[in-house]
């Protein structure tokens, strides 16, 4: 394993469209994290998974995202009806217990036309 | 990250130490992290402080006054490799639990 995967790594859509995001963590890793960046900002977080349960919700993730992690391990970010203030890179971070960094993956850079 | 604040931007030329400067308010700290973020790229974990004191990582150090809400994080020897932009999170369990909570960042610019 050789770290935090993400795909797609681009996505153009156009407004209105839905799209989905998946994320497979470092294996051993039981924390999984959802963030976006936009430029010039720092990443801004938007849920929090531990195992299959996802445990925290930022006030920005809006009842247009939902995200899941199934069996603990993959997770999925999905957004519908995205609008133009969507555009971003949404990044998936995975940790192995409190108190030790987060590894992040490359990232999914959306935008939305 | 609203409670987190680092300058916008530096600049040092190539050998030079500089110190980035990261201020934060949280109700319930628990951590300090800093990251490295090459334009384009995923953030990297340099360094993590929970109690006061300096930690000492090869060229890099970061340094926290939890009483002051306080933290820098020290580049020595400075490479031109070191141009990224140097991200600060707190880990705040009243505000987002075991997430991070970022600053702007800080892009530093080295020169030759």
């Amino acid at each position: 394993d050789t770290g935090v995967s993400q795909d797609p790594r681009h996505k153009i859509t156009k407004r209105g469209q839905n799209v989905t995001f998946r994320c497979d963590p470092i294996s051993e890793h039981n924390r999984l994290y959802w963030y976006r960046q936009t430029l010039g900002q720092g990443p801004e977080f938007l849920t929090y998974f531990q195992n299959e349960a996802q445990l925290e919700k930022s006030r920005l993730l809006s009842d247009r995202f939902s995200a899941e992690r199934p069996k603990g391990s993959f997770s999925t970010l999905e957004i519908q009806r995205t609008e133009q203030g969507d555009s971003a890179m949404y990044l998936c971070a995975s940790s192995s217990t409190e108190g030790t960094e987060a590894f992040f993956g490359q990232g999914t850079r959306l935008t939305v036309v | 990250g609203q409670n987190i604040d680092q300058p916008t931007e530096m600049t040092a030329t190539e050998g030079a130490i500089v110190q980035i400067n990261c201020t934060y308010q949280t109700s319930g700290f628990n951590g300090l992290f800093w990251y490295q973020q090459h334009a384009g790229e995923a953030p990297t974990f340099l360094s993590y402080n929970v109690l006061d004191g300096l930690e000492e990582k090869g060229r890099f150090s970061s340094f926290l006054s939890r009483s002051k809400g306080y933290s820098y994080l020290l580049l020595k020897e400075l490479q031109m490799k070191d141009s990224a932009s140097y991200l600060c999170a707190v880990r705040d369990r009243k505000q987002a639990g075991t997430a991070l909570i970022f600053g702007k960042g800080t892009t530093l610019s080295v020169s030759s």
